[in-house]
């Protein structure tokens, strides 16, 4: 069974600009979260997509956007992006359709810089 | 504010000896803990878990502990081998939160042959 896929791997980016990720599922999960890794600041929660709907959101401004589609395929996007934008993105899918918290696997990320 | 917390930053062992990693947690909303292995450049990979019904869950070389009345958890492996080297991330979640994972700060292990 393929793992979750992330794309681009890695991204250099303007200020200003904009970017868009994408994470593809292991085949089977509905659930996807995106977090974002920073040496200050570690693993921090974006949101959580689970059947197209956001079900989740952590504490980051409204820059930071996402949708997931019907194959359970998820896009994330940062808008008018900052230095400190500059980060590992990495997804992760989960399985169960029920306990919603159960073990999540992760893709190997999408390094973004922001120069 | 920090509701998980892994206060060894590092911790270097020998080969075939036990590794010890420890993570304390402030938030008693949390039922399901987690351990996670990172290498450079590669997402968390998943190595074991604990409800908070249990105290104890072993999977081969790796055991967890969970001490509720304590809020602290722990990650023995025996016997470490050099490939464990990597940075070990424990991370909680409570059921009204969905998928959400509190991640600590990570402690970097490192096994010497």
């Amino acid at each position: 069974k393929a793992g979750v896929t992330q794309t681009p791997r890695y991204l250099i980016k303007t200020r200003g600009q904009q970017v868009t990720l994408s994470c593809s599922p292991i085949s089977g999960h509905r659930s996807v979260s995106w977090y974002q890794q920073t040496p200050g600041q570690g693993l921090q929660f974006l949101f959580e997509y689970f059947s197209e709907t956001q079900r989740n959101k952590g504490n980051f401004p409204g820059r930071f956007s996402g949708r997931q589609f019907s194959n359970s395929r998820s896009e994330m996007n940062v808008s008018t992006l900052e230095l400190g934008d500059s980060a590992l993105y990495l997804c992760a899918s989960s399985g169960n359709p029920r306990r919603t918290n159960y073990e999540q696997y992760f893709g190997p990320g999408t390094r973004l810089t922001v120069t | 504010d920090q509701q998980v917390k892994q206060n060894s930053p590092s911790l270097s062992v020998q080969e075939g000896r036990i590794s010890i990693l420890n993570c304390d947690y402030t938030n008693s909303m949390f039922d399901y803990f987690l351990w996670y292995k990172k290498y450079p450049a590669e997402g968390p990979t998943f190595l074991i878990s604990i409800s908070s019904i249990k105290d104890k869950n072993e999977d081969g070389r790796f055991t967890v502990f969970l001490n509720k009345s304590a809020k602290h958890l722990s990650l023995h492996i025996v016997p470490s081998q050099p490939g464990d080297s990597a940075v070990y991330f424990c991370a909680a979640s409570k059921e009204t939160s969905g998928s959400r994972l509190t991640f600590g700060e990570g402690t970097q292990l490192t096994v010497n042959p």
